[in-house]
């Protein structure tokens, strides 16, 4: 069974511009959780979709938003780009509904760099 | 102050040596604890998890819970260079919450 993947492995922007990060959950997975990792602040949460809809919001800037397809894939997307902005950006994925937070399955991430 | 706070390390032991990792938190509404392992250039995988106080073992692993003292510890026993990655504590307080709040993470080097 394919894990989380998430596309690309590696990013180089600059600043300003946008992105556009993708996750492919698990398959039968429902529920996708978007994650920051950076050395300073380690991994801080972002949002969480289930069924297209946003159902929980991590404290970050409008700048940064997601969407969740019919087909459970997700994608996040970043604005006028910081060199804060420079992390790496991790997604899991869980089965839900009625699934504990033990059953959370993370991808390897998407190294993004902000010049 | 972070709600979890873990010390970064770096800890480097001898192979065979007991790894003692911990975290402390300020949360008091946390009752579902987590520890998961990073290898460089992968995502988080989960090794234990435990729910309010105690202690839970698999393995070579042992974690404990004080929630009196607000204070999460993993043990690693004959420790091997396999376990050489980054240790990541998180909780939360319900049960479906994927919220999770991390600590900073502990690297660890075994040494052979």
């Amino acid at each position: 069974k394919a894990g989380v993947t998430q596309t690309p492995r590696y990013l180089i922007k600059t600043r300003g511009q946008q992105v556009t990060l993708s996750c492919s959950p698990i398959s039968g997975h429902r529920s996708v959780s978007w994650y920051q990792q950076t050395p300073g602040q380690g991994l801080q949460f972002l949002f969480e979709y289930f069924s297209e809809t946003q159902r929980n919001k991590g404290n970050f800037p409008g700048r940064f938003s997601g969407r969740q397809f019919s087909n459970s894939r997700s994608e996040m997307n970043v604005s006028t780009l910081e060199l804060g902005d420079s992390a790496l950006y991790l997604c899991a994925s869980s089965k839900d509904p009625g699934t504990t937070n033990e059953k959370l399955f993370f991808g390897s991430g998407t190294q993004l760099s902000v010049l | 102050q972070k709600e979890v706070e873990q010390d970064p390390g770096p800890l480097s032991v001898p192979e065979g040596a007991i790894v003692s990792l911990n975290c402390t938190y300020s949360n008091s509404a946390f009752q579902y604890f987590m520890w998961y392992r990073q290898y460089s250039r992968k995502g988080p995988e989960l090794l234990m998890y435990t729910y309010s106080s105690g202690n839970k073992e698999d393995g070579r692993f042992t974690a404990q819970v004080d929630k009196s003292s607000k204070y999460i510890s993993l043990f690693i026993r004959d420790s091997q260079p396999s376990d050489s990655a980054t240790y990541l504590c998180a909780m939360s307080a319900a049960l479906n919450d994927y919220k999770l709040s991390f600590g900073a993470g502990t690297t660890v080097t075994v040494r052979a």
